[in-house]
Order: structure tokens, then sequence, then C-alpha cells
């Protein structure tokens, strides 16, 4: 089946550091992406869609300067925290969109655990 | 708008029982239903959908789902639990358009006894 990878797994950083979160479509391509962010026994928060060649959909409430999306290929999105805080930790999952796939089917990442110190 | 409600945040069912999660949703228009799973540390996988045709829907490890229109449905059930059914599940919906935004419900612990 379709094979979304982020990367990295898991990533501890300093508060006031900027972290970067790939999300891949392996074997094939996602013209779109979509972030989540999950806290501890919750359940998954959508965040922004991200749309190949052009400017990320952030959801209310979602700061777009704090979090940058960029997809400028149909294969590889990220997401950057930048100066990030010890409340901007969490688990991130990134889905992609199969653009020649089945109806509304997404492929979900493996997720990122980031832990800002 | 549309929404998701997993009754049961947690359940808890015996080696070789009856695995039930209840999910219904709140739609003008049937969405498309999707449950998916989670295991610690990892991201969502998809056990099945329901899409158009068969209400009743067969996915992976066992796992089946039925819609039912009337009572705004998607339950998912395993007739006999296995260990390795420990996880988060997460029953999902989406419109019927081109709308590609999964809406979650807040998702259902369940463990295994042995």
């Amino acid at each position: 089946g379709a094979v979304v990878s982020q990367h990295p797994s898991r990533v501890i950083c300093k508060s006031g550091t900027s972290v970067k979160i790939e999300c891949r479509s392996l074997d094939f391509q996602a013209t779109t992406m979509f972030w989540y962010r999950q806290f501890p026994k919750q359940s998954l928060m959508l965040m922004a869609t991200s749309n190949e060649g052009s400017k990320a959909t952030y959801e209310q409430g979602v700061e777009k300067d704090k979090f940058l999306i960029n997809h400028a290929s149909l294969t590889l999105s990220t997401l950057t925290v930048t100066s990030a805080h010890p409340e901007d930790s969490s688990f991130y999952i990134c889905s992609a969109r199969n653009s020649g796939g089945a109806t509304g089917e997404l492929f979900f990442g493996e997720g990122s655990r980031l832990t800002v110190l | 708008a549309q929404s998701v409600t997993q009754l049961g945040s947690h359940v808890s069912v015996s080696e070789g029982a009856l695995v039930l999660l209840r999910c219904n949703y709140s739609s003008s228009v049937p969405p498309y239903l999707f449950w998916y799973v989670q295991y610690p540390n990892q991201g969502l996988q998809l056990l099945l959908k329901y899409t158009t045709g068969a209400t009743l829907v067969k996915g992976i490890n066992g796992f089946e789902a039925e819609f039912k229109k009337s009572e705004t449905s998607f339950h998912l059930t395993k007739p006999s639990a296995h260990m390795s059914d420990a996880a988060e599940y997460f029953c999902a919906v989406k419109p019927r358009s081109n709308d590609y935004k999964l809406s979650f419900g807040a998702g259902t612990t369940v463990t295994v006894r042995a």
C-alpha cells in the first residue's frame, strides 16, 4: 500500500529554537497533505492543509507564523515549529492524499514526537 | 458541519471476546466513514472504510463495520479479540465532496485481558 514517511520520529529541542518535520509520500504523488497535532490521550486536531505550490490553509486558532508549512514538491511537505516553547510539545502527524487514488483515502505518517525543554 | 461521536473512551475485553466500538456521526448527508487504529507512538492505519455499496464493510485484522443510515452509526466489531488488538481506535468522517479533511472522533482505547 501507499507509504507516507515522517522524519524525525522523535526530536528534543531547547526552548526558542526552531524544528523542522518532514512528511514524504514515498510511492505516490500528493498534491494535498494535512498536518495534525495530537495531545496525549486525545484525538487528532487538524492544524492545516498543505497544498503543493501554494500557501497552506490553516485551521482557526492555529498560528501560521508559528507553524510554517511548505509543500514544495508533490512528495514533500515540511512543518517548521518556530521559536518552540514547552507548550508546543506534542505528537505531530501528517497525512497525504493520493492524487490518483481511491475516493477520500488518506495515508498517514508514523508521527513525530516533539519535546521542547 | 459534521461531527463524530465515539461512545466510550475506554473498552476492556477478555481475549477471545467480542469487541464492539461505537461511532455515530452527525451530518445532513451521509459522509464517507472510516475506522483507523493507532498503536503507541505510531501514526494511523486504516482498518476499513465505507463510501458506497454494501453497508457491511470488512477490513483488516478481522474487523468489520456496518453503516446504518437510519441510526447514523458506523460501529466497529471483531468477533474474537486478540492481545494484539490493544490500541487506540478512531472513527472519522469525510464529506462526499472534494473536501478531503477528515473529522475524527475522540478515540476509544481498547485493552485486552488475558
